[in-house]
This record gives structure tokens, C-alpha cells and sequence, in this order.
């Protein structure tokens, strides 16, 4: 299985400030034969399912806002929240699409400091 | 619009069966690969399997290849998860959820259900 690991656990951003959320495979997601990154992004709010933010790495799901953004290539990921705003408290969670089981990093909690 | 509504909360025992449902609506059920999400009390998410409804062709997780099995009724477009015989361990809020893109087996999930929370204790 491919092992997705994100950093930090746990964040406390102040609200108009930049969230970066990073997820690391361990093992390449990037498909030479097309040159994408098999990876996308969900945030999970308290009480809710999941919801995809961001797919091909760095590709904006239609209404996820601008703030939310997608960087990285192979094995190192990161996900961007370029001003904090109140209803971005949530966990998120990377996720590699690239070989079966589709595995999940453990998430990570951001908070409002 | 697409829609995908569990069935509702369960509370079983050790050692009993359960089958809980995901029925799907506004898309051609047959041609989409679906698939279900573990969650444990306060834990993240575990991808448990998916499966191609037009021909049952699955994809199960090693941690759950042998514990749980994943079918359709194609006919009710509607999705399953089964258990033979539950473990306290099992107890979870499980969730299923649809591929993205049509036909594609390598995807991210699009529209999820709203959970199901499966209880086990004696």
C-alpha cells in the first residue's frame, strides 16, 4: 500500500492568515504516461462527510473557493489556504488515487487561533 | 442531481450479521465506480474497496479483503455493505461515495452519502 503522511496533525491559524497543509507518499503519484499527480484533497467539516477541494494535485473542484489551493509533484504535496476564514475549521485529508487501496494520509485538524 | 442516502443507524451485537445500503440517483448507476469509507470514532478515513456496478468487478482493501463484501443491485442502484459476523472493532460511521468521472476506475470520490453509524457491543 502506498502510505500518505501529512504534517502537522493539528494547526491554529489566525483567520486572514496563510494555512499550509502538507501530505507526503510514499511512493510516486505521478503517472509519466500522462504527467499527473494521482492526488486531490478533502476537507471534513464536524458532523459532515467529506467534500473534494481539490483533484490532480492542483486542479480547483467547481465552487470550492479561490483561497483553497493545490501545489506539489511525485511524492510532496501541499494544500494552501490563503486566508483563513471561520468556516475553514476542519480536518483534511490527502487522498492518492494512483493504484489500489486508494489510501488516505491520517488527516489534519485546523483550528481558528 | 446527483444523491447518494444511506440507510440509517444500526445497533447490532458481536457476532451478528448486517447489510447496510447506498442508494443512487440522478446518474447511470451502471457506469460509475462506488465505493465505501470507514471512519472510527474520532479517527480519519480508511478506503475500504469500490466496486463497478455494470459487472460487480471489485477492488478491495487488504485491510478489508475477507471481512466485509461489497455488492449491487443494479436493478435499485443501490450499493451494499455486508458483514458476516461484526466485531466491537467494526463499530464506525461508514460512508459511500461515488467516482468522479464515469467509467474511470483511477479517480477521486465526487459525491458521498451522508454516513451510516454502525454501533457493536454486547
Amino acid at each position: 500500500d502506498i502510505v500518505m503522511t501529512q504534517s502537522p496533525d493539528s494547526l491554529a491559524v489566525s483567520l486572514g492568515e496563510r494555512a499550509t497543509i502538507n501530505c507526503k507518499s510514499s511512493q510516486s503519484v505521478l503517472y509519466s504516461s500522462n504527467n499527473m499527480n494521482y492526488l486531490a484533497w478533502y476537507q471534513q467539516r464536524p458532523g459532515q462527510p467529506p467534500k473534494v477541494l481539490i483533484y490532480w494535485a492542483s486542479t480547483r473542484e467547481s465552487g470550492v473557493p479561490d483561497r483553497f489551493s493545490g501545489s506539489g509533484s511525485g511524492t510532496d504535496f501541499t494544500l494552501t489556504i490563503s486566508s483563513l476564514q471561520a468556516a475553514d475549521v476542519a480536518v483534511y485529508y490527502c487522498q492518492q488515487y494512483y493504484t489500489t487501496p486508494y489510501t488516505f494520509g491520517q488527516g489534519t485538524k485546523l483550528e481558528i487561533k | 442531481e446527483v444523491q447518494l442516502v444511506q440507510s440509517g443507524a444500526e445497533v447490532k451485537k458481536p457476532g451478528e450479521s448486517l447489510k447496510i445500503s447506498c442508494k443512487a440517483s440522478g446518474y447511470s448507476f451502471g457506469h460509475s465506480w462506488i465505493g465505501w469509507v470507514r471512519q472510527m470514532p474520532g479517527k480519519g478515513l480508511e478506503w475500504m474497496g469500490i466496486i463497478y456496478p455494470g459487472n460487480s468487478d471489485t477492488r478491495y482493501s487488504p485491510s478489508f479483503q475477507g471481512q466485509v463484501t461489497i455488492s449491487v443491485d443494479e436493478s435499485l442502484s443501490t450499493a451494499y455493505l455486508q458483514w458476516n459476523s461484526l466485531k466491537a472493532s467494526d463499530t464506525a460511521i461508514y460512508y459511500c461515495a461515488r467516482h468522479y468521472n464515469w467509467n474511470d476506475e483511477y479517480n477521486w470520490f465526487g459525491p458521498w452519502g451522508q454516513g451510516t453509524l454502525v454501533t457493536v457491543s454486547s
